[in-house]
């Protein structure tokens, strides 16, 4: 079968660096994607990784290793806003997105 | 980003009745879209794939006769709650994609169903 896991909840202050994992097992692989998505709002699109290693964009990292199934976004100087769902989904040999349940990103000043 | 607007963003109506939600790629061609429904504190969970011209491919559980999807053009989608009721509430989101690249969601429609 196929399977996303990521934490259910991570909790950080303000101003420091978080990293939310994501492992995978799926069939085939076409790219590894990060949302991040607010209470009541669809996701927004953070990233895309297909080849292995760190994508940096701004405060936001997101880190591909394809030989383990292991995927990590990486938040830094966390800011208040960035209290949201962090959803891992993978793109499958058919091109269809396979989600996680998502990481619930909670920020303490 | 390519822009995806859904509408509408939140709908009322009465049980019986039936509610449609547009999902239009504003700059670019998508062929595929996909709908998506999210319950309270939950995952979003794939109801069905459409490609441009050919019927929807729904996900197990999803009742393809009460939830119509059309995928008339590259750049419209639309699905229809049909005989809504209230267990229907809820948050449907769509997303659209260009081939072979990510997807880009539309702003989702809260419907509640009185």
């Amino acid at each position: 079968g196929q399977n996303i896991d990521q934490p259910t909840e991570m909790t950080a202050t303000e101003g420091a660096i978080v990293q939310i994992n994501c492992t995978y097992q799926t069939s085939g692989f076409n790219g590894l994607f990060w949302y991040q998505q607010h209470a009541g709002e669809a996701p927004t699109f953070l990233s895309y990784n297909v080849l292995d290693g760190l994508e940096e964009k701004g405060r936001f990292s997101s880190f591909l290793s394809r030989s383990k199934g292991y995927s990590y976004l990486l938040l830094k100087e966390l800011q208040m806003k960035d209290s949201a769902s962090y959803l891992c989904a993978v793109m499958d040999s058919n091109y269809q997105l396979i989600w996680g349940a998502g990481t619930k990103l909670i920020i303490k000043p | 980003g390519a822009v995806v607007s859904q509408h509408p963003s939140w709908v009322i109506c009465k049980s019986g009745t039936s509610v449609k939600i547009e999902c239009r790629s504003l700059d670019f061609q998508a062929t595929t879209m996909f709908w998506y429904r999210q319950f309270p504190k939950q995952s979003l969970m794939l109801m069905a794939t459409s490609n441009e011209g050919s019927k929807a491919t729904y996900e197990q559980g999803v009742e393809k006769d009460k939830f119509l999807i059309n995928h008339a053009s590259l750049t419209l989608s639309t699905l229809t709650v049909t005989s809504a009721h209230p267990e229907d509430s809820s948050f449907y989101i769509c997303s659209a994609r260009k081939r072979d690249t990510e997807a880009f969601f539309g702003q989702g429609t809260r419907l509640t169903v009185v």
